[in-house]
C-alpha cells in the first residue's frame, strides 16, 4: 500500500457527462501528480500540482481540469465526457517536488458508455 | 523532448533464471530514470531509480538497474526469476531541464516467469 488513496475506484457514466476524480497523497507529501492509462495512449502525464499551484502541465485536454485544495487532496474534473475518455486515471504524490520519487494510488477505472 | 522505449511486449522466463527487461530513452539534459512494476487491477509500484552516483542500483524485490549513458539504456535486471514476478513492467525518464517532475513512462513491458 502506497499511501495514496483514490476514490471511487470504478465509474460508469455516460458521454457528455461530468465526472470527479479524487486523490489523497501520503501524509506530508506537497506534489500531486494526475496520469492516464488506455490501452492506446499508454500511461501519460496529465498535470502536476505543488502545494496548491500547478507545477507542470502534460496532454492534459481543455475538457480536463484539476486543482489541489488546501489540505492537500487533489481532484481531476473530466467534462463533456467522449467514449475515448474510457481509461485508468491514476495519482501519485511525492514529498516535494524536484527529482522525488512518485507513489502511485491504486487507480479510479473510468468507463463512458 | 524527452521518449522512453521499451522494446519487448513481452519476456518470457523460466522460474530461476535471470531476467532482463530493456528500456532506452532520450532526453536533452542528464536523465532522472525509474523503474515501476504494475500487477493485475493494481497501482504502480516503485521498484528502484537512478539519479546520479554508481551505475548499478538495486532496489526491491531483488530487482536491480544497470544506467548506460553511452548506450542511453537502463535495462533492469534479478539474478533469478520467480513466478510471482510476472507483472506489467514500466520504464520512465524525468528530464532534469522540464519544469516540474513529470515522467514520461515507456509503453511496458510484460514479463511472464513460468514454473
Amino acid at each position: 500500500d502506497s499511501g495514496v488513496t483514490q476514490t471511487p475506484k470504478h465509474l460508469i457514466t455516460a458521454t457528455g457527462q461530468r465526472v470527479t476524480l479524487r486523490c489523497s497523497p501520503r501524509s506530508g507529501d506537497l506534489s500531486v501528480y494526475w496520469y492516464q492509462q488506455s490501452l492506446d495512449q499508454g500511461l501519460q502525464f496529465l498535470i502536476q500540482y505543488y502545494n496548491g499551484e500547478e507545477r507542470a502541465k502534460g496532454n492534459i485536454l481543455e475538457r480536463f481540469s484539476a486543482q489541489q485544495f488546501p489540505d492537500l487532496h487533489s481532484e481531476l474534473n473530466l467534462s463533456s465526457l467522449e467514449l475515448g475518455d474510457s481509461a485508468l486515471y491514476f495519482c501519485a504524490s511525492s514529498a516535494r517536488d524536484f527529482q522525488e520519487t512518485q507513489y502511485f494510488g491504486p487507480g479510479t477505472r473510468l468507463l463512458v458508455l | 523532448a524527452q521518449s522512453v522505449a521499451q522494446p519487448e511486449d513481452q519476456v518470457n522466463v523460466a522460474e530461476g533464471n535471470p531476467l532482463t527487461v530493456k528500456c532506452t530513452y532520450s532526453v536533452s539534459g542528464n536523465p532522472y530514470l525509474f523503474w515501476y512494476v504494475q500487477y493485475p487491477n493494481r497501482g504502480l509500484q516503485f521498484l528502484l531509480k537512478y539519479i546520479t552516483g554508481d551505475n548499478l542500483v538495486k532496489g526491491s524485490y531483488g530487482f536491480e538497474a544497470e544506467f548506460n549513458k553511452s548506450q542511453t539504456s537502463f535495462h533492469l535486471k534479478k539474478p533469478s526469476a520467480l513466478v510471482s514476478d510476472s507483472a506489467l513492467y514500466f520504464c520512465a525518464v524525468r528530464d532534469i531541464n522540464n519544469a516540474g517532475n513529470m515522467l514520461t513512462f515507456g509503453g511496458g513491458t510484460r514479463l511472464m516467469v513460468k514454473p
